[in-house]
This record gives structure tokens, C-alpha cells and sequence, in this order.
């Protein structure tokens, strides 16, 4: 399979403070799915990007798909203490998801 | 909750042991994938069922085998346990095996090889 790669690995904020994390395949994806991870759970489905350049909305997260299907991005706006948890974007390859190493966000009250 | 169950949620094996890990899918899902977390890291994909057949599999060796029942059950064995096997196995379901289908994960099962 692929090979997506995110950064940052660690991200430290204040609460209100933005955070993105970043995902960079050096191929061009089918499509991309975000995943959310808290402290000892499992991972929960965000959201999927298929089109190019596509820009996704939930709340204070904004999703970015790159024009060229090789790069995406998250965003949060004025975080707070409930988005604690590591962020993981993932390649899907026919419904087998690789994921990459993730982006842990501690937000700072 | 994603309707996703596993069991054992926990449980510790010595080296060369075998296990056996399980997972009970979202109802009407035909699709069972499993996946290894190690600490710190995203899950990594190791195989995946469709309609009781493996349908891809990931890096992993052949010690690390599967079965998919009728009611789309799943199990994961590992055998000849070796210390690195220690992590969170984690099982998710979909509706489909296509692309673009959303995949539901349980919520793990913790293996500790001492």
C-alpha cells in the first residue's frame, strides 16, 4: 500500500488557539479519511475528501483536499479541551486504510 | 457506539504462545478488516474479509492469520508470539469492500506479550 505522512507529530496548544496537522502522499489518492483517537480509545471516523480541492466543514474543523489529490489538511479553530486526542489521516485503497503516524494535540485549558 | 465488539479487551501471553483474538461486526456489514496499533503509532492494516474470504492483506507474516464465519464474525490468530506483537488489535467493519466506504472501529483488544 501507500504511504501518507503526517506532521506535526506533536502539537501543543492553549485552549483557544488554532491547530492544523498536515497529510503528504507522494501519489495521488483515490480518497482520504480523517480519523479522531482519545487516550485509550479507538479511532472514529471524521470525515472522507474524494474530490479535488475539495473543503469540508464540521463545526470548528475545516478539511482540506489538495488540487492535486496528494496532500490534505485539518484544521481546528479556537481549540478546546475536548479535541485532546491524536488525529490520524488515512489513505483508503479499495476499503484497506493506511494510516499515517498521526498528529497527538494536547490543548492546554 | 459503533456496534463494533471485541474480545478479549485485555489479556497478557508469554512469547511463543498463540492467541486468539475476536470480532463481532456492525450488523448487515460484510466486510471485517483488522488492524495492529502499537503504541504511539497509527493502526497498521494486516488483512482484511470479505464474505468469509481474505481480501488483502498487509506487511505482516504468515503467522498472522484470520477467518470470517457466515454471520461475518471474524477471528485473528497470532501465532509463535513474539515480544513486538504487544499492541492494541484493533477489528472494523463496512457495509462493502469498496472504495469509499466508511469503516467502524471496535474498541480493541489490548495484547501484552511478556
Amino acid at each position: 500500500g501507500q504511504q501518507v505522512m503526517q506532521i506535526p507529530q506533536y502539537q501543543h496548544v492553549q485552549e483557544g488557539e488554532d491547530f492544523t496537522t498536515y497529510c503528504n502522499s507522494s501519489t495521488t489518492l483515490s480518497n482520504i479519511q480523517w480519523y479522531k483517537q482519545r487516550p485509550g480509545g479507538h479511532p472514529v471516523f471524521l470525515i472522507q475528501l474524494v474530490k479535488s480541492g475539495e473543503v469540508k466543514k464540521q463545526k470548528r474543523l475545516t478539511f482540506q483536499f489538495g488540487e492535486a489529490k496528494k496532500n490534505s489538511s485539518l484544521h481546528i479553530t479556537a481549540t478546546q479541551t475536548t479535541d485532546v486526542g491524536t488525529y490520524f489521516c488515512a489513505e483508503d485503497n479499495f476499503n484497506k486504510f493506511y494510516f499515517g503516524s498521526g498528529t497527538k494535540l494536547n490543548v492546554k485549558p | 457506539e459503533t456496534g463494533v465488539t471485541q474480545s478479549p479487551t485485555h489479556l497478557i501471553k508469554t512469547r511463543g504462545q498463540q492467541v486468539t483474538l475476536r470480532c463481532s461486526s456492525q450488523s448487515g456489514h460484510n466486510t471485517v478488516s483488522w488492524y495492529q496499533q502499537a503504541l504511539g503509532q497509527g493502526p497498521q492494516f494486516i488483512f482484511q474479509y470479505y464474505r468469509e474470504e481474505e481480501n488483502g492483506r498487509g506487511n505482516f507474516p504468515p503467522r498472522f492469520s484470520g477467518l470470517q464465519f457466515p454471520n461475518y464474525s471474524s477471528e485473528l490468530n497470532v501465532n509463535a508470539l513474539e515480544l513486538d506483537d504487544s499492541a492494541l488489535y484493533l477489528c472494523a467493519s463496512s457495509l462493502d469492500r469498496g472504495p469509499g466506504n466508511t469503516i467502524y472501529f471496535g474498541e480493541g483488544s489490548w495484547l501484552t506479550v511478556v
